[in-house]
């Protein structure tokens, strides 16, 4: 068990419509990442939350967002969703803003678009 | 520039046997260089990571090698258990570039 919770585990939408990822990190961690991980792309940084202020960012839509509130849980908004964007979306804490440290995956959400 | 190739893209190895999974990079400016080992349903976990000073690590029976003149490291598992059969995804990452990871090997350790 990393210590970093996902939820939901699996969420089935539509076309167009607009979802919201959360991840809780481990006790003690000021870092977040998401990520996301599809046949055709493999595994994607999307972008990295630090103490509440964003950090770096990947290769992220301008239709996801991400926030990381006070309590340094961290939420993933996709909207005008795709087929396209049908993947594994993954979490991951670390204790520090430092890209170049260990970091601790959730065991994802798998997002299904109908 | 910016991408980090895999290889092979499936492994099969007998039990005690010594899979070998490569990386090659372009990018001078990665600095660290993670593998992380991922089960059905489950995330990433990492499982050993080097810096370009060191030409090998060892933890337990995970090896990496590194070669930075060639641009390409690689991981090795030694006395190879069924229990190794996982996804192996390398990884490198600079501050520039944040983290690139390889298109992942798919290892199946026959008993």
């Amino acid at each position: 068990d990393s210590g970093v919770t996902q939820t939901p585990k699996h969420l089935i939408t539509a076309t167009g419509q607009r979802v919201t990822l959360r991840c809780s990190p481990r006790s003690g961690d000021l870092s977040v990442y998401w990520y996301q991980q599809s046949l055709d792309q493999g595994l994607q940084f999307l972008i990295q939350y630090y103490n509440g202020e964003e950090r770096a960012k990947g290769n992220i839509l301008e239709r996801f967002s991400a926030q990381q509130f006070p309590d340094l849980h961290s939420e993933l908004n996709l909207s005008s969703l795709e087929l396209g964007d049908s993947a594994l979306y993954f979490c991951a804490s670390s204790p520090t803003g430092d890209g170049d440290q260990p970091q601790h995956f959730g065991d994802g959400t798998r997002l299904s678009i109908l | 520039q910016q991408q980090v190739k895999q290889s092979p893209q499936s492994l099969i190895v007998q039990k005690g046997g010594i899979p070998i999974i490569n990386c090659a990079y372009e990018n001078t400016a990665f600095d660290y260089f993670p593998w992380y080992q991922q089960f059905p349903g489950k995330g990433p976990a990492l499982l050993i990571a080097i810096r370009p000073d060191v030409s090998e690590k060892k933890e337990g029976r995970f090896t990496i090698s590194f070669n930075k003149s060639a641009k390409q490291f690689s991981l090795h598992i030694m006395d190879s258990q069924p229990g190794d059969s996982a996804t192996y995804f390398c990884a490198a990452y600079s501050s520039a570039s944040k983290i690139i990871f390889g298109s992942g090997t798919r290892l199946s350790i026959r008993p």
